[in-house]
């Protein structure tokens, strides 16, 4: 079994301020993990993932995740909001095998409003 | 040269009816998804499909019968259309469906039942 929890329905900075998101995640096997970004009106758009390598993952738009299991964390962050990064945010979690093969759960979403 | 594409955009309905969403992807990958997004923002996996074969079905009831006519294609058809089946449905698709496989989501097809 497998589910990831967002700490922060809403989480609003100014331009220029660090982002910070949070993610907690439960899995029962080695966890993939994921961040995605959905715009207004839009489908999903993949961030960055943790494939079990390198435990700070980057990804676009200067987004970067560090995985930590003894926490089991995967908080994004940016060091620098911009006006463009306001959106909703979706961490997920996928299994390497068995029930959770290939299958996505994504927790609740973040909205992030960023302020001039 | 839309990855994933899905008709219609909007569709609104009447409880009781019968409706389909198309889905295609253009990517060459193996399999498809199903996803469900209520109204408060909740994505849920509904079904996977790899090469036109079931692999993933959630706790969905039998009134949504998904189609594969060929990898390409996942098509989402919707029996008697209840109040709560109100909703924006997704499409994704990935290479071959393993673990750290990233998902290459379609634009959403919103669906409104009166």
């Amino acid at each position: 079994a497998q589910s990831v929890t967002q700490l922060g329905s809403h989480v609003s900075v100014s331009e220029g301020a660090l982002v910070l998101l949070r993610c907690n995640y439960s899995s029962s096997v080695p966890p993939y993990l994921f961040w995605y970004v959905q715009y207004p009106n839009q489908g999903l758009q993949l961030l960055l993932k943790y494939t079990s390598a390198a435990t700070l993952v980057k990804g676009i738009n200067g987004f970067e995740a560090e995985f930590k299991k003894s926490e089991t964390s995967f908080h994004l962050t940016k060091p620098s909001a911009h006006m463009s990064d306001a959106a909703e945010y979706f961490c997920a979690v996928s299994g390497a095998g068995g029930t959770s093969y290939g299958k996505l759960t994504f927790g609740q979403g973040t909205i992030l409003t960023v302020h001039p | 040269d839309t990855a994933v594409s899905q008709t219609p955009k909007y569709l609104v309905t009447q409880m009781g009816n019968d409706k389909s969403i198309k889905c295609e992807q253009n990517l060459g990958h193996d399999t498809m998804y199903w996803y469900k997004q209520d109204s408060k923002k909740f994505l849920k996996i509904m079904f996977s499909y790899n090469n036109k074969e079931l692999i993933i079905n959630e706790t969905v009831p039998n009134r949504f019968s998904p189609k594969s006519p060929d990898k390409a294609h996942l098509n989402l058809h919707i029996n008697s259309l209840e109040l709560g089946d109100s909703a924006v449905y997704f499409c994704a698709s990935s290479p071959a469906g393993t673990g750290p496989d990233e998902q290459f989501f379609g634009p959403g097809t919103r669906l409104t039942v009166l």
